[in-house]
Protein backbone atom coordinates (compact mmCIF):
# COMPACT_ATOMS: atom_id res chain seq x y z
CA UNK A 1 0.00 0.00 0.00
CA UNK A 2 1.26 3.84 -0.48
CA UNK A 3 1.65 5.58 2.48
CA UNK A 4 1.53 9.31 1.93
CA UNK A 5 2.56 11.73 4.17
CA UNK A 6 1.67 15.32 4.17
CA UNK A 7 3.68 18.29 5.98
CA UNK A 8 3.38 20.48 7.81
CA UNK A 9 0.38 18.83 10.25
CA UNK A 10 -0.86 22.56 10.72
CA UNK A 11 -0.06 25.50 8.90
CA UNK A 12 -0.84 29.08 10.53
CA UNK A 13 -0.93 31.77 8.09
CA UNK A 14 -2.63 35.00 7.28
CA UNK A 15 -5.10 36.19 3.90
CA UNK A 16 -2.91 37.33 1.52
CA UNK A 17 -0.02 35.17 2.09
CA UNK A 18 1.10 32.10 0.05
CA UNK A 19 0.26 28.30 1.13
CA UNK A 20 2.76 25.82 0.29
CA UNK A 21 1.78 22.23 1.14
CA UNK A 22 3.86 19.15 1.02
CA UNK A 23 2.88 15.23 0.38
CA UNK A 24 5.14 12.34 0.11
CA UNK A 25 4.43 9.24 -1.18
CA UNK A 26 6.53 5.93 0.18
CA UNK A 27 7.19 4.92 -3.54
CA UNK A 28 6.54 6.61 -6.95
CA UNK A 29 2.82 7.60 -8.16
CA UNK A 30 1.77 8.22 -11.03
CA UNK A 31 0.80 11.88 -11.72
CA UNK A 32 -2.16 11.16 -13.72
CA UNK A 33 -3.86 9.56 -10.41
CA UNK A 34 -2.80 12.33 -8.06
CA UNK A 35 -5.17 14.66 -6.61
CA UNK A 36 -5.87 17.17 -3.83
CA UNK A 37 -8.96 18.14 -1.66
CA UNK A 38 -10.18 20.44 0.28
CA UNK A 39 -12.94 19.83 3.11
CA UNK A 40 -14.34 22.68 5.63
CA UNK A 41 -15.92 21.56 8.81
CA UNK A 42 -19.44 20.35 8.35
CA UNK A 43 -18.73 19.64 4.79
CA UNK A 44 -17.67 17.00 2.49
CA UNK A 45 -14.47 17.16 1.06
CA UNK A 46 -13.87 19.05 -2.66
CA UNK A 47 -12.09 18.17 -5.26
CA UNK A 48 -9.54 20.90 -6.37
CA UNK A 49 -6.64 19.42 -8.29
CA UNK A 50 -6.57 16.25 -9.79
CA UNK A 51 -3.93 14.53 -12.54
CA UNK A 52 -1.25 16.66 -9.89
CA UNK A 53 -1.90 20.19 -11.67
CA UNK A 54 -4.84 20.36 -12.95
CA UNK A 55 -7.85 22.46 -11.30
CA UNK A 56 -11.17 20.39 -10.86
CA UNK A 57 -14.42 22.51 -12.24
CA UNK A 58 -14.67 26.42 -10.19
CA UNK A 59 -11.69 26.32 -8.46
CA UNK A 60 -9.97 29.47 -8.87
CA UNK A 61 -7.34 29.67 -10.05
CA UNK A 62 -5.18 31.09 -7.01
CA UNK A 63 -4.57 27.20 -6.15
CA UNK A 64 -2.16 25.34 -8.21
CA UNK A 65 -0.89 22.11 -8.08
CA UNK A 66 2.52 20.56 -8.80
CA UNK A 67 5.11 17.72 -8.87
CA UNK A 68 5.60 14.21 -9.94
CA UNK A 69 7.27 10.83 -8.55
CA UNK A 70 6.84 10.78 -4.68
CA UNK A 71 6.94 14.43 -3.79
CA UNK A 72 4.01 16.88 -4.85
CA UNK A 73 2.88 20.17 -3.77
CA UNK A 74 -0.45 22.31 -3.22
CA UNK A 75 -0.01 26.19 -3.57
CA UNK A 76 -2.39 28.96 -2.66
CA UNK A 77 -1.03 32.20 -4.09
CA UNK A 78 -2.99 34.31 -1.73
CA UNK A 79 -4.88 33.21 0.94
CA UNK A 80 -8.20 34.03 0.79
CA UNK A 81 -10.42 33.80 4.24
CA UNK A 82 -12.36 30.70 2.46
CA UNK A 83 -9.23 28.95 2.26
CA UNK A 84 -9.06 28.02 5.74
CA UNK A 85 -9.69 24.66 5.62
CA UNK A 86 -8.07 21.03 5.68
CA UNK A 87 -6.24 19.59 2.70
CA UNK A 88 -5.62 16.07 1.97
CA UNK A 89 -3.45 14.44 -0.99
CA UNK A 90 -4.86 11.32 -2.65
CA UNK A 91 -3.40 8.65 -5.01
CA UNK A 92 -5.54 6.48 -6.91
CA UNK A 93 -3.37 4.25 -9.21
CA UNK A 94 -3.71 1.90 -11.91
CA UNK A 95 -3.93 -1.15 -8.93
CA UNK A 96 -7.28 0.61 -8.06
CA UNK A 97 -5.92 0.69 -4.53
CA UNK A 98 -6.34 4.66 -3.31
CA UNK A 99 -4.90 6.12 0.34
CA UNK A 100 -4.93 9.85 1.07
CA UNK A 101 -2.62 11.78 3.20
CA UNK A 102 -3.68 12.61 7.18
CA UNK A 103 -4.22 15.67 5.71
CA UNK A 104 -2.98 19.16 6.59
CA UNK A 105 -4.91 22.13 8.24
CA UNK A 106 -4.52 25.74 7.00
CA UNK A 107 -5.72 28.12 9.89
CA UNK A 108 -5.55 31.96 10.34
CA UNK A 109 -2.69 33.40 12.21
CA UNK B 1 -27.07 17.78 -11.41
CA UNK B 2 -25.70 14.59 -10.34
CA UNK B 3 -26.63 13.97 -6.51
CA UNK B 4 -25.29 11.25 -3.92
CA UNK B 5 -27.40 10.42 -1.15
CA UNK B 6 -26.30 7.67 1.46
CA UNK B 7 -29.00 6.12 3.11
CA UNK B 8 -28.93 3.69 6.44
CA UNK B 9 -28.97 3.27 10.08
CA UNK B 10 -27.08 5.72 12.33
CA UNK B 11 -26.24 3.17 14.92
CA UNK B 12 -24.93 -0.48 14.97
CA UNK B 13 -24.64 -2.51 17.62
CA UNK B 14 -20.86 -4.12 17.74
CA UNK B 15 -20.16 -7.27 16.09
CA UNK B 16 -23.19 -6.65 13.70
CA UNK B 17 -23.10 -6.00 10.28
CA UNK B 18 -23.19 -2.11 8.80
CA UNK B 19 -25.19 -1.54 5.83
CA UNK B 20 -26.07 1.65 4.02
CA UNK B 21 -27.16 2.54 0.30
CA UNK B 22 -26.51 5.27 -2.23
CA UNK B 23 -28.80 6.54 -4.50
CA UNK B 24 -27.42 8.13 -7.45
CA UNK B 25 -29.73 10.88 -9.22
CA UNK B 26 -29.04 13.19 -12.28
CA UNK B 27 -27.31 10.68 -14.23
CA UNK B 28 -26.68 7.22 -14.38
CA UNK B 29 -24.68 4.59 -12.27
CA UNK B 30 -24.47 2.30 -15.71
CA UNK B 31 -21.40 4.99 -17.36
CA UNK B 32 -18.62 3.38 -18.61
CA UNK B 33 -16.42 6.99 -17.24
CA UNK B 34 -16.81 6.17 -13.56
CA UNK B 35 -16.06 3.76 -10.47
CA UNK B 36 -18.20 4.35 -7.31
CA UNK B 37 -16.91 4.26 -4.10
CA UNK B 38 -17.25 4.58 -0.26
CA UNK B 39 -14.68 6.93 2.01
CA UNK B 40 -15.13 7.26 6.05
CA UNK B 41 -14.00 9.54 8.39
CA UNK B 42 -13.84 9.03 11.77
CA UNK B 43 -15.02 12.19 13.99
CA UNK B 44 -12.18 14.47 14.09
CA UNK B 45 -9.87 12.37 11.94
CA UNK B 46 -8.62 12.06 8.46
CA UNK B 47 -10.20 10.37 5.35
CA UNK B 48 -10.02 6.44 4.75
CA UNK B 49 -10.85 4.73 0.86
CA UNK B 50 -12.64 1.91 1.92
CA UNK B 51 -13.67 0.70 -1.71
CA UNK B 52 -14.84 1.18 -5.24
CA UNK B 53 -17.20 -0.87 -7.77
CA UNK B 54 -17.67 -0.61 -11.43
CA UNK B 55 -21.15 -0.77 -12.89
CA UNK B 56 -20.27 -4.36 -14.32
CA UNK B 57 -19.22 -5.24 -10.54
CA UNK B 58 -15.00 -5.89 -9.37
CA UNK B 59 -14.85 -3.93 -7.00
CA UNK B 60 -11.55 -3.17 -5.12
CA UNK B 61 -11.26 -2.81 -1.44
CA UNK B 62 -8.82 -1.13 1.46
CA UNK B 63 -6.42 -4.25 2.01
CA UNK B 64 -6.98 -2.81 5.73
CA UNK B 65 -10.82 -3.47 5.37
CA UNK B 66 -10.81 -6.01 2.69
CA UNK B 67 -11.79 -9.16 4.93
CA UNK B 68 -14.91 -7.38 6.28
CA UNK B 69 -16.55 -5.02 3.15
CA UNK B 70 -18.41 -6.13 0.16
CA UNK B 71 -20.00 -3.74 -2.50
CA UNK B 72 -21.87 -4.25 -4.40
CA UNK B 73 -24.46 -2.12 -7.38
CA UNK B 74 -27.69 -2.21 -8.86
CA UNK B 75 -28.24 -0.83 -11.88
CA UNK B 76 -31.81 -1.29 -11.84
CA UNK B 77 -32.18 1.03 -9.03
CA UNK B 78 -29.43 3.35 -9.76
CA UNK B 79 -27.76 2.31 -6.39
CA UNK B 80 -24.73 0.90 -4.98
CA UNK B 81 -24.30 -0.15 -1.48
CA UNK B 82 -21.51 -0.86 1.47
CA UNK B 83 -21.83 -3.39 3.79
CA UNK B 84 -18.87 -3.31 6.52
CA UNK B 85 -19.39 -6.72 8.54
CA UNK B 86 -17.98 -7.69 12.59
CA UNK B 87 -18.27 -4.27 13.45
CA UNK B 88 -16.53 -2.47 16.74
CA UNK B 89 -16.57 1.47 17.88
CA UNK B 90 -13.55 1.56 15.72
CA UNK B 91 -15.80 2.11 12.51
CA UNK B 92 -17.69 4.94 13.87
CA UNK B 93 -17.30 7.65 11.33
CA UNK B 94 -19.06 9.39 8.34
CA UNK B 95 -19.35 7.24 5.43
CA UNK B 96 -18.86 9.69 2.24
CA UNK B 97 -20.09 7.44 -0.97
CA UNK B 98 -18.27 9.08 -3.86
CA UNK B 99 -18.14 9.14 -8.00
CA UNK B 100 -14.44 8.78 -8.84
CA UNK B 101 -13.40 9.51 -12.54
CA UNK B 102 -11.87 6.67 -14.33
CA UNK B 103 -9.09 6.57 -16.47
CA UNK B 104 -10.42 5.46 -20.04
CA UNK B 105 -7.72 3.85 -20.76
CA UNK B 106 -6.34 2.12 -17.74
CA UNK B 107 -7.55 0.93 -14.79
CA UNK B 108 -6.75 4.86 -12.35
CA UNK B 109 -8.86 6.91 -11.38
CA UNK B 110 -8.83 11.03 -11.43
CA UNK B 111 -10.20 11.47 -7.98
CA UNK B 112 -13.32 11.97 -6.32
CA UNK B 113 -15.37 14.56 -8.08
CA UNK B 114 -18.72 13.81 -6.62
CA UNK B 115 -19.39 13.74 -3.02
CA UNK B 116 -22.66 12.78 -1.19
CA UNK B 117 -23.20 15.01 2.14
CA UNK B 118 -22.29 11.64 4.60
CA UNK B 119 -23.33 9.66 6.78
CA UNK B 120 -22.87 9.35 10.68
CA UNK B 121 -22.87 5.39 11.44
CA UNK B 122 -22.39 5.13 15.59
CA UNK B 123 -20.89 1.79 16.50
CA UNK B 124 -22.64 1.15 19.97
CA UNK B 125 -24.26 -0.95 22.18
Amino acid sequence: EIVLTQSPGTLSLSPGERATLSCRASQSVASTYFAWYQQKPGQAPRLLIYSASTRATDIPDRFSGSGSGTDFTLTISRLEPEDFAVYYCQQYGSSRQATFGQGTKVEIK
Amino acid sequence: QLQLQESGPGLVKPSETLSLTCSVSGGSISSSSYYWGWIRQPPGKGLEWIGSIYYTGNPQYSPSLKSRVTISVDTSKNQFSLNLSSVTAADTAVYYCTRDKKDYYALGSYGADYWGQGTLVTVSS
